[in-house]
């Protein structure tokens, strides 16, 4: 069955930069647009972007470019997005999605 | 940017009730070349991911209760349960997927009256 399974709560400090991890199985992993969300803390979803694993073609949220930055694995079948400059704005809960299917999410912290 | 409004933000119900809540978007979600509204639906339960539960307006994710149903064009949309359950009880999101960037709502909490 389809997984994605995201990599762990980071705790990072603010101008500092994240790197997170969502590992797909159960599908053939460059298929299928891999999107991002963004949840704040007791809030709604926001889209950041997604990437086509085959090509690593990009599509972005303008309010997250030069935030976000997406990139793959395929040797792996392992979706990433780094979040650079952080700052408190930035603590959140991420999302990999492919629409029907959903990481646990990430739940990153940015605090001094 | 597409504006998804969900109304309303909260709603609470019992047991058994037929519940609606809505959707509007800024700008019409039927795609003209074949004549579907690129509009989905998704359940969020305390702690937990978001759930599928509707895409293309209407088409119910497979696995989910046929008491969910989806409904709507253009720029208006609606989900309905048909008859509430206590595993319903959750946050409700539409999200666009018509054109760039996607958009939510700002969604729908159904909580126990």
């Amino acid at each position: 069955q389809v997984k994605l399974l995201q990599s762990g709560a980071a705790l990072v400090k603010p101008g500092a930069s994240v790197k997170m991890s969502c590992k797909a199985s159960g599908y053939t992993f460059t298929d299928y647009w891999v999107s991002w969300v963004k949840q704040s803390h007791g809030k709604s979803l926001e889209w950041i972007g997604e990437i086509y694993p085959n090509s690593g073609a990009t599509n972005f949220n303008e309010k997250f470019k030069g935030k976000a930055t997406l990139t793959v694995d395929k040797s792996t079948s392992t979706a990433y997005m780094e979040l650079s400059r952080l700052t408190s704005e930035d603590s959140a809960i991420y999302y990999c999605s492919l629409g029907a299917y959903w990481g646990q999410g990430t739940l990153v912290t940015v605090s001094s | 940017d597409i504006v998804m409004t969900q109304t309303p933000s909260s709603q609470a119900v019992s047991a058994g009730e037929k519940v609606t809540m809505s959707c509007k978007s800024s700008q019409s979600l039927l795609y003209s070349g074949d004549q579907k509204n690129y509009l989905a639906w998704y359940q969020q339960k305390p702690g937990q991911s978001p759930k599928l539960l509707i895409y293309l307006a209407s088409t119910r994710e497979s696995g989910v209760p046929d008491r969910f149903i989806g409904s709507g064009s253009g720029t208006d949309f609606t989900l309905t349960i048909s008859s509430v359950q206590a595993e319903d009880l959750a946050d409700y999101y539409c999200q666009q997927h018509y054109s760039y960037p996607y958009t939510f709502g700002a969604g729908t909490k159904l909580e126990l009256k």
